[in-house]
C-alpha cells in the first residue's frame, strides 16, 4: 500500500504569515492527491484536489503543488480560521490512504 | 452541496457488530459512491471503505475480513458494518461522497457528515 508522510508533523506561525506544508508519497501517485483542512469537533474540508485544483468556495491564499512523488499545500497570508489540521490523501489501488496530519498553530 | 448524517449507536460492547447508517440528501446517492472514515481521539483519518450503487464495495485490507457496506438506493441511505470490535474501533466515524474522475483515475472526498462517536465499551 502506498504511504504518504507528512512533514512538518506540526508548526507554529503567525496571522500573515506563508506556510507550506509537504506531503511525500512511498512511489509515484502522478497527481492523484489532495488536501483537507479540519478543525477541532468538525469533519475534514476538501481544499485541493488532483494536486492542484482549488475546491469551489475555498480562498485563492491556498494552492496545492506537486506530482509524482512530492506535493506540497502552500496557505499565504495566514489567517485566524487557518489554524487546523490538515491532511493529504491519495487513492490508489482501489484504497485511500491520508498523510498523518500537520497542526498549525499559534506561534 | 451534498448533505450526510451518520446514524446509529453511540455504544457498542466489545466482540459485538458496530452498525452505523449515513442519510445522504440533496442528491440522488446514485450520483457518487460513498465512504467510510474514522478517527480515533487524537488520531489520523483511517479509510474503512467505500460502495457504489450497484452495490459493489471496496475495503480497507487491514478492516476487511469484518466490514460489511451495503446501500439503499429508495432511502438515499449506505450503511456500515464492523463486526468484532474492541476498544481499538473507538473513534469518530463519518461517511463521506466521493467524486472519481474515470479519465484520470483521481479521486476525493468533497462532502462529509458530521461524524458520530461510536465507544466501544461493556
Amino acid at each position: 500500500a502506498i504511504q504518504l508522510t507528512q512533514s512538518p508533523s506540526s508548526l507554529s506561525a503567525s496571522v500573515g504569515d506563508s506556510v507550506t506544508i509537504t506531503c511525500r508519497a512511498s512511489q509515484g501517485i502522478s497527481s492523484n492527491l489532495a488536501w483537507y483542512q479540519q478543525k477541532p469537533g468538525k469533519a475534514p474540508k476538501l481544499l485541493i484536489y488532483d494536486a492542484a485544483s482549488l475546491q469551489s468556495g475555498v480562498p485563492s491564499r491556498f494552492s496545492g503543488s506537486g506530482s509524482g512523488t512530492d506535493f506540497t499545500l502552500s496557505i499565504s497570508s495566514l489567517q485566524p480560521e487557518d489554524f487546523a489540521t490538515y491532511y493529504c490523501q491519495q487513492f490508489n489501488s482501489y484504497s485511500w490512504t491520508f498523510g498523518q496530519g500537520t497542526k498549525v498553530d499559534f506561534k | 452541496q451534498v448533505h450526510l448524517q451518520e446514524s446509529g449507536p453511540g455504544l457498542v460492547k466489545p466482540s459485538e457488530t458496530l452498525s452505523l447508517t449515513c442519510t445522504v440528501s440533496d442528491t440522488s446517492i446514485s450520483t457518487y459512491s460513498w465512504s467510510w472514515i474514522r478517527q480515533p481521539a487524537g488520531k489520523g483519518l483511517e479509510w474503512i471503505g467505500r460502495i457504489y450503487t450497484s452495490g459493489i464495495t471496496n475495503y480497507n485490507p487491514s478492516l476487511k475480513s469484518r466490514v460489511t457496506m451495503s446501500v439503499d438506493t429508495s432511502k438515499n441511505q449506505f450503511s456500515l458494518k464492523l463486526s468484532a470490535v474492541t476498544a481499538a474501533d473507538t473513534a469518530v466515524y463519518y461517511c463521506a461522497s466521493e467524486e472519481y474522475d474515470s479519465l484520470t483515475g483521481y479521486s476525493h472526498a468533497p462532502d462529509w457528515g458530521q461524524g458520530t462517536l461510536v465507544t466501544v465499551s461493556s
